[in-house]
This record gives C-alpha cells, sequence and structure tokens, in this order.
C-alpha cells in the first residue's frame, strides 16, 4: 500500500521554465513531510520539512507548500543545476517510532 | 558534505557470499537508520536502531541483520546474497528517536553488486 505518491515521473524543462511538483499522501497522524534532493549516485540531501496545512518554505528557486493531503515543490526559473531527482517523504508511525516513508521520486532535467 | 560515513563505498561479490557495510553517523545524533535503494523499488526502509537499541524495523529479509556499537556506529550483515540484494544501500542519521523529530542526514551509500 503506497503511502507517498510522486508525479510526474520524470520533467524535462527548459532553464527559466516554471513548474510544480507533486508529492500526494494517505498517512494519518503526520508528523512531518520532507522534501530532499537527490543527484546521480549520492545520497538525499534534506530541503524542507512542513509540518502542517497552509506551511510553506522557502530556498533560493524552489517553494515548498502543503495542504491536508499533499505537498507541491514549485521551482521558479530553474537552472541547469536544478537537475536532480526529488524525493519527497512523510513520517508516519512504525511501531513505537516515526520512520520517514519515501516516494520513488521525481527526475528533473533542466535543459540550458 | 553531510557528515555520515559509510563504508565500503562500492562492493562486489558472489551469490550466497556475506558482506558488511559499516556507517558512521552525525557526530551527536543518535539514530541510525538503514535505507535500500533500488531502481525498481526506490528508497526501502529496513531497520532503526536509537543508541544502541532496535527501535523500528521495516522490510528487512530474515538474511540482513544490524547492530548498533556504544560508539553508536552501525553495521548492517547481509548473508546468503541474491542477484535481486544488488542495491545502494544507505545509511542515515538523526538527532532524535523518530519521535518526529526532523530530518534525516544520508550517507553517501554502499553500492553492493552480486553477481
Amino acid at each position: 500500500e503506497d503511502q507517498v505518491t510522486q508525479s510526474p515521473e520524470a520533467l524535462r524543462l527548459q532553464e527559466g521554465e516554471s513548474s510544480s511538483l507533486n508529492c500526494s499522501y494517505t498517512v494519518s497522524g503526520l508528523r512531518g513531510l520532507f522534501w530532499y534532493r537527490q543527484d546521480p549516485g549520492k545520497g538525499p540531501e534534506f530541503l524542507f520539512t512542513l509540518y502542517s496545512a497552509g506551511e510553506e518554505k522557502e530556498k533560493e528557486r524552489l517553494k515548498a507548500t502543503l495542504t491536508k493531503k499533499e505537498s507541491f515543490l514549485h521551482i521558479t526559473a530553474p537552472k541547469p543545476e536544478d537537475s536532480a531527482t526529488y524525493l519527497c517523504a512523510v513520517q508516519a508511525p512504525s511501531g513505537g517510532s516515526y520512520i520517514p516513508t519515501f516516494g520513488r521520486g521525481t527526475s528533473l532535467i533542466v535543459h540550458p | 558534505d553531510s557528515g555520515v560515513t559509510q563504508t565500503p563505498k562500492h562492493l562486489i561479490t558472489a551469490t550466497g557470499q556475506r558482506v558488511t557495510l559499516r556507517c558512521s553517523p552525525r557526530s551527536g545524533d543518535l539514530s541510525v537508520y538503514w535505507y535500500q535503494q533500488s531502481l525498481d523499488q526506490g528508497l526501502q526502509f529496513l531497520i532503526q536502531y536509537y543508541n544502541g537499541e532496535e527501535r523500528a524495523k521495516g522490510n528487512i529479509l530474515e538474511r540482513f541483520s544490524a547492530q548498533q556499537f556504544p560508539d553508536l556506529h552501525s553495521e548492517l550483515n547481509l548473508s546468503s546474497l541474491e542477484l535481486g540484494d544488488s542495491a545502494l544501500y544507505f545509511c542515515a542519521s538523526s538527532v532524535g528517536g523518530g519521535q518526529g523529530t526532523g530530518e534525516l542526514f544520508f550517507g553517501e551509500g554502499s553500492r553492493l553488486t552480486v553477481l
């Protein structure tokens, strides 16, 4: 049972062409939704944490938003160096702990 | 640099063999998480340790085991290896015990190839 679904699977943009990535989730008792960036052959790198609906976080060209059922990662005027896989994770209960469960990611390629 | 160190970076071995992957968490972090990443499955949670004790278990096979030592480093042991075990294995650490206490910091991963 998938708890986290990301779309699209892959996205190609021209430099400067803004777009949004989607992460929908079906968990109860959400204890945080996380966005990570992963470059090929590297470990995921933390970007944002969102805890409650209506919350927004920004970092350079990236802006993350959260509703009760989904999160968006908006990319404004992307550059080629923004090319990476973007992973969404929700912190869900697992026994006595809360374990981040990851989506399969959106592979973003930005062409110059 | 996340501060999480994993060794080895690459490992090639044969079916039926056993390997050990090692992880040193960030200074001050008490929790260690192990994840497996393959092309068809994405990042799958295996197991979490907090301050030396197992805290949570995911879809970890019985052929796999892990432990966290008093100095907080962790090892993931994979035995009776099969072709399907070929994947990237990531270790991550966090300050807290997984009670919704924030983000994970990932190492660079250990790429295991089983031939």
